[in-house]
């Protein structure tokens, strides 16, 4: 089975703080996407990256940044928290070619105050 | 702009009925299409998808219709369970294989015993 391992399933942090959320995949997938979800929008894109050190912005990257240096590890960074990115985090992996469902973590319930 | 959209915020229905949850799309590069179940604080879970060269998949209790002409996909549940009461989510795989889902804001099922 796909596993994809978020490191935390709650985070509280201040204003102001850089965060770093985690993910890891075990089926060494070449893409791996980070999501949002908020209540009435569903799930946003921020980032993803389809190989190594590639990074691509998704529909609101705006606040954050991303690194991948190793295949299996996507990392999630918020440069200087604020309270509007309070929100669920989702990490997804996808095969590298064709039209595939994509395999998600069990989520990050990250606030903010 | 929304290219995914699921008009519909909740929908509840009797046990052993049918669960009938709809998504509507702008893009007609879109060429597959996928359901995805999610609990509070868990990550999605893949249900079903459909390629655009069909018009109808099944799996067990759940079926997934597309009409292209209409831009217009539906998830149909039969019979519905209490324990399907979820957030569902429809998307649409981005064109050019990056593995990029484009989410719509979701459907909250309530199926009542």
């Amino acid at each position: 089975d796909v596993k994809v391992t978020q490191s935390s399933r709650y985070l509280v942090k201040r204003t102001g703080e850089k965060v770093f959320l985690e993910c890891v995949q075990d089926m060494d997938h070449e893409n791996m996407f980070w999501y949002r979800q908020d209540p009435g929008l569903g799930l946003r894109l921020i980032y993803f990256s389809y190989d190594v050190k590639m990074k691509e912005k998704g529909d609101i990257p705006e606040g954050y940044s991303v690194s991948r240096e190793k295949k299996e590890r996507f990392s999630l960074i918020l440069e200087s928290a604020s309270t509007n990115q309070t929100s669920m985090y989702l990490c997804a992996s996808t095969w590298g070619q064709g039209n595939t469902e994509a395999f998600f973590g069990q989520g990050t319930r990250l606030t903010v105050v | 702009d929304q290219q995914v959209k699921q008009n519909s915020p909740s929908l509840s229905v009797q046990e052993g009925r049918i669960s009938i949850l709809n998504c509507d799309y702008t893009n007609s590069m879109f060429d597959y299409f996928l359901w995805y179940k999610k609990y509070p604080a868990e990550g999605p879970t893949f249900l079903i998808s459909i390629s655009s060269i069909k018009d109808k998949n099944e799996d067990g209790r759940f079926t997934v219709f597309l009409n292209k002409s209409a831009k217009h996909l539906s998830l149909h549940i039969v019979p519905s369970q209490p324990g399907d009461s979820a957030v569902y989510f429809c998307a649409a795989s981005a064109p050019g294989n990056t593995g990029k889902l484009i989410f719509g804001q979701g459907t909250t099922l309530q199926v009542k015993p």
